[in-house]
């Protein structure tokens, strides 16, 4: 079985600065690794994926995601946010060989002028 | 492309009544659909496994006779919830696994916009 843990429930930024999600899992096979991002009332959009390859994973709207093997992380980051990306993020996982997703508790990302 | 349709996108029902939730897949074949449940400010919570053409696989604790899923075609799966009651109001969202033309399936699980259900 798979288990995801996003480390902060919460994270209040001001616009322009920097934000880093993070995000450790566990798993007793090679999993594949997703950063979802869903706005009030609506479902999930994909950030960006990890299923092999380079570590760093760039994805949509300027985020980027590092896969650490040793660490089991994932963590997401965005070097300047928006007040747009005020939203919830969901950090993912699924093993190699299910599809079934397992989810983190989310981060809700509130990002202020 | 890749597109995932739910409807309705709210519902407000009173209690003891079923209510059907469909689920499409608008641009591409999808012969495995997931639904999954998200009570408010909470995470995603797996409920079943729909399988077009076959039963579908519920997670453990999920009552399969209360949640009714039909996996008709491959573009189209229904959550009916049976007999709804005020705990079954939630956030249901629906995802779809995209399925080639040969039958290879990919990675990536896109999901649909959600449907609010209100039980009275």
């Amino acid at each position: 079985a798979q288990s995801v843990t996003q480390l902060d429930s919460q994270v209040p930024v001001f616009e322009e600065a920097p934000v880093e999600l993070r995000c450790n899992y566990s798993s007793s096979v090679s999993v594949y690794l997703f950063w979802y991002v869903q706005y009030p009332n609506q479902g999930l959009q994909l950030l960006l994926k990890y299923l092999s390859g380079s570590t760093l994973v760039k994805g949509i709207n300027g985020f980027e995601a590092e896969f650490n093997k040793s660490q089991t992380s994932f963590h997401l980051r965005k070097p300047s946010v928006h007040i747009s990306d005020t939203a919830e993020y969901f950090c993912a996982v699924r093993p190699g060989n299910d599809y079934k997703l397992s989810f983190g508790a989310g981060t809700t990302v509130t990002v202020r002028a | 492309g890749a597109v995932v349709s739910q409807h309705p996108s709210r519902v407000i029902c009173k209690s003891g009544t079923s209510v059907k939730i469909e689920c499409r897949s608008l641009d591409f074949q999808a012969t495995t659909m997931f639904w999954y449940r998200q009570f408010p400010k909470k995470s995603l919570m797996l409920m079943a496994t729909s399988n077009e053409g076959s039963k579908a696989t519920y997670e453990q604790g999920v009552e399969k006779d209360k949640f009714l899923i039909n996996h008709a075609s491959l573009t189209l799966s229904t959550l009916t919830v049976t007999s709804a009651h005020p705990e079954d109001s939630s956030f249901y969202i629906c995802s779809a696994r995209l399925t080639g033309l040969a039958g290879e399936s990919y990675n990536e699980q896109f999901f649909g916009p959600g449907t609010r259900l209100t039980v009275l």
